[in-house]
């Protein structure tokens, strides 16, 4: 079946650090990839996204590009802010699994001062 | 603006009580969403609904109802039955049940047990 694996928090970091926060998928079809952001105490928001392989969702200066060949769809941003603590879910919808949206766990990020 | 409302904020249950968390979207989509959200793990579908009149289960429907009457409005009932309702429930909605369409999410309820 479809699935979406992500890494592990807490990630922490200064601010002005890089951020990478690893996603990679399981998928039959042609799978849609996303990126939502959940700030404390709030739903989800739509983050970017990426319909087809080698396309690059980008969004607030995250991006993710979508590779096909490793199957991931890595988040990054070059400099944090501390406003960028927040919980990070990567999705997936494909085809063939009925539309249905497929969530990772969630990595939550520290930015300290 | 378009978005979706979820109301109470907080919610509290008592022993053996039903409670209903509702849901109200003014951005016209067709499909609704209830997801469950525990602390420190991702998201668990509970219900959706593709079209007014229409529901179908999710990963873990076991002790909710839901109804679908309006196109606007997917009210969750949390019943007795469901021994664990202590969480985060988020409503999310998008345009269309088919084809890659991201969803809007609720700010969501936190219900709690008294």
């Amino acid at each position: 079946g479809n699935s979406v694996t992500q890494m592990e928090g807490p990630v922490t970091l200064s601010e002005e650090a890089f951020l990478t926060i690893n996603c990679t998928y399981t998928a039959t079809g042609y799978p849609s990839l996303f990126w939502y952001v959940q700030y404390p105490g709030e739903g989800l928001q739509l983050l970017l996204k990426a319909t087809k392989a080698d396309d690059k969702g980008s969004n607030k200066g995250f991006e993710a590009t979508y590779r096909k060949e490793t199957t991931s769809f890595h988040l990054e941003k070059g400099s944090v802010q501390v406003s960028d603590s927040a919980v990070y879910f990567c999705a997936l919808i494909s085809n063939t699994g009925g539309f249905k949206t497929i969530f990772g766990a969630g990595t939550r990020l520290f930015v300290k001062a | 603006d378009g978005g979706i409302t979820q109301s109470p904020k907080y919610l509290f249950r008592k022993e053996g009580q039903n409670v209903t968390l509702s849901c109200e979207q003014n951005l016209n989509h067709d499909a609704m969403y209830w997801y469950r959200q525990d602390p420190g793990q991702g998201l668990r579908l509970i219900y959706y609904s593709q079209i007014v009149n229409d529901f179908q289960k999710g990963d873990i429907a076991e002790g909710y109802s839901v109804s679908r009457e309006k196109k606007e409005s997917f009210p969750l009932t949390v019943t007795s039955a469901q021994k664990n309702p202590t969480a985060f429930y988020l409503c999310a909605s998008s345009a269309q049940p088919t084809g890659p369409q991201p969803q809007h999410f609720g700010d969501g309820t936190r219900l709690s047990i008294l």
